[in-house]
């Protein structure tokens, strides 16, 4: 089974910051299908980033992601204020299918 | 618009079942893989099962195999999560999703139904 580790644990930033999210899988990611979903509290998880690059329909274009093999990447470009959110990365490159444990993203 | 509703949870003793039910709409239900994902509280996710489109093919996470059973009835554009031997660690908001093709990567998902285990 393939862990991800993401870090930080929470990120505390203003509106207009950037944020910076990583996830390290504990081997290769197959084909990098590597996925990222946004939770607000009480909500469903909501995919925003899939195969590590790639923006799901209706994405906002400050989303990106990067990374290949065993480090990933979400990138915020300018937070807006419904951004803040937990962020889970997940890969689904081999089967069992596995998340990471999140990272929260704070309004400092 | 796609829509999932998922029903069926509650509070069940310590060896007890329930089945959940998602009710689905606003796609054509028989032409998709589906998925139950659970979430403890305030942890992380955790991928269950999923099936195939035709309910031939099922899979699923080591820490529920032979306790849970996923179906679906395509007619009926429904999906189903029979939970037998239940044990506290089962206690989670359990959703269901929809999946891209084969791959496990879900596009959309309910809002989820709660199962607790206790006492």
């Amino acid at each position: 089974e393939i862990v991800l580790t993401q870090s930080p644990g929470t990120l505390s930033l203003s509106p207009g910051e950037r944020a910076t999210l990583s996830c390290r899988a504990s081997q290769s990611v197959s084909s990098n299908y590597l996925a990222w979903y946004q939770q607000k509290p009480g909500q469903a998880p909501r995919l925003l980033i899939y195969a590590a690059s790639s923006r799901a329909t209706g994405i906002p274009d400050r989303f990106s992601g990067s990374g290949s093999g065993t480090d990933f990447t979400l990138t915020i470009s300018r937070l807006e204020p419904e951004d803040f959110a937990l962020y889970y990365c997940q890969q689904y490159g081999s089967s069992p299918w596995t998340f990471g444990q999140g990272t929260k993203v704070e309004i400092k | 618009q796609v829509q999932l509703v998922e029903s069926g949870g509650g509070l069940v003793k310590p060896g007890g079942s329930l089945r959940l039910s998602c009710a689905a709409s606003g796609f054509t239900f028989r032409d998709y893989y589906m998925s139950w994902i659970r979430q403890a509280p305030g942890k992380g996710l955790e991928w269950v099962s999923y099936i195939s489109p035709s309910g031939i093919t099922v899979y699923y996470a080591d820490s529920v195999k032979g306790r849970l059973t996923i179906s679906r009835d395509n007619a009926k554009n429904s999906l189903y999560l029979q939970m037998n031997s239940l044990r506290a660690e089962d206690t989670a908001v359990y959703y269901c999703a929809r999946q891209i093709k084969v791959a496990g990567l879900f596009d959309y998902w309910g809002q989820g139904t709660l199962v607790t285990v206790s006492s």
